[in-house]
């Protein structure tokens, strides 16, 4: 166990919809993650974020949106969603979010999109 | 731009054989290394990591892993396999000339064990 905690584990919606994965971090760790695995792209950076401020983007398409929250947990909401857009998506934390803390990462959200 | 090279897609072994998990950057300076491992259904845990120092880095489970700089390379292995550790192992890098820690992921390999 990473310590790490996303819900749902599994979300099953249709096109044009829009979800919100949650993440809660490791405990004492400032930084989260968002990563998508999918078939055809694999494992991809999203967004970053410290302290509730966004540090880093990624592959993140704009219709997909994320933020931390003082509490330091995490939503990434997805919107319109597309057939393309099932995967599944990871949160991961480290302490400080800077090159070279080890990075955590939860058990992901699976999201299929019908 | 940084890129994570894992020539083998899928590896089959014998319980009990030893395995090597090849992993090659392209970056301009020394990244970070890391692997994770991905069973089925389960998320990504931390095998190793290398930051710097003894370019051998002991993990988990028995595994262990080897910097080498001329190669660009940092393999993975372990002497002996056990069936559960069939699963997907990814190498990944960090970048060390960046401020924030993201990480570039390989493709992935299958490791598939046999009885």
């Amino acid at each position: 166990d990473s310590g790490v905690t996303q819900t749902p584990k599994h979300l099953i919606t249709a096109t044009g919809q829009r979800v919100t994965l949650r993440c809660s971090p490791r405990s004492g760790d400032l930084s989260v993650y968002w990563y998508q695995q999918s078939l055809d792209q694999g494992l991809q950076f999203l967004i970053q974020y410290y302290n509730g401020e966004e540090r880093a983007k990624g592959n993140i398409l704009e219709r997909f949106s994320a933020q931390q929250f003082p509490d330091l947990h995490s939503e990434l909401n997805l919107s319109s969603l597309e057939l393309g857009d099932s995967a599944l998506y990871f949160c991961a934390s480290s302490l400080t979010g800077d090159s070279g803390n080890t990075i955590y990462f939860g058990e992901g959200s699976w999201l299929t999109v019908v | 731009a940084q890129s994570v090279t894992q020539p083998d897609i899928h590896i089959t072994v014998s319980e009990g054989a030893s395995l090597e998990l090849r992993c090659n950057y392209s970056y301009g300076a020394t990244p970070y290394l890391f692997w994770y491992v991905q069973s089925p259904g389960q998320g990504l845990q931390l095998l190793l990591k290398y930051f710097s120092g003894d370019t051998l880095v002991q993990g988990i489970k028995g595994f262990e892993a080897e910097f080498k700089r001329s190669q660009s390379s940092f393999n993975l292995r372990k002497p002996s396999v056990h069936w559960s550790d069939a699963a997907e192992y990814f190498c990944a890098v960090g970048v060390t000339t960046d401020s924030w820690g993201k990480l570039q992921f390989g493709a992935g390999t299958q490791v598939v064990v046999t009885p």
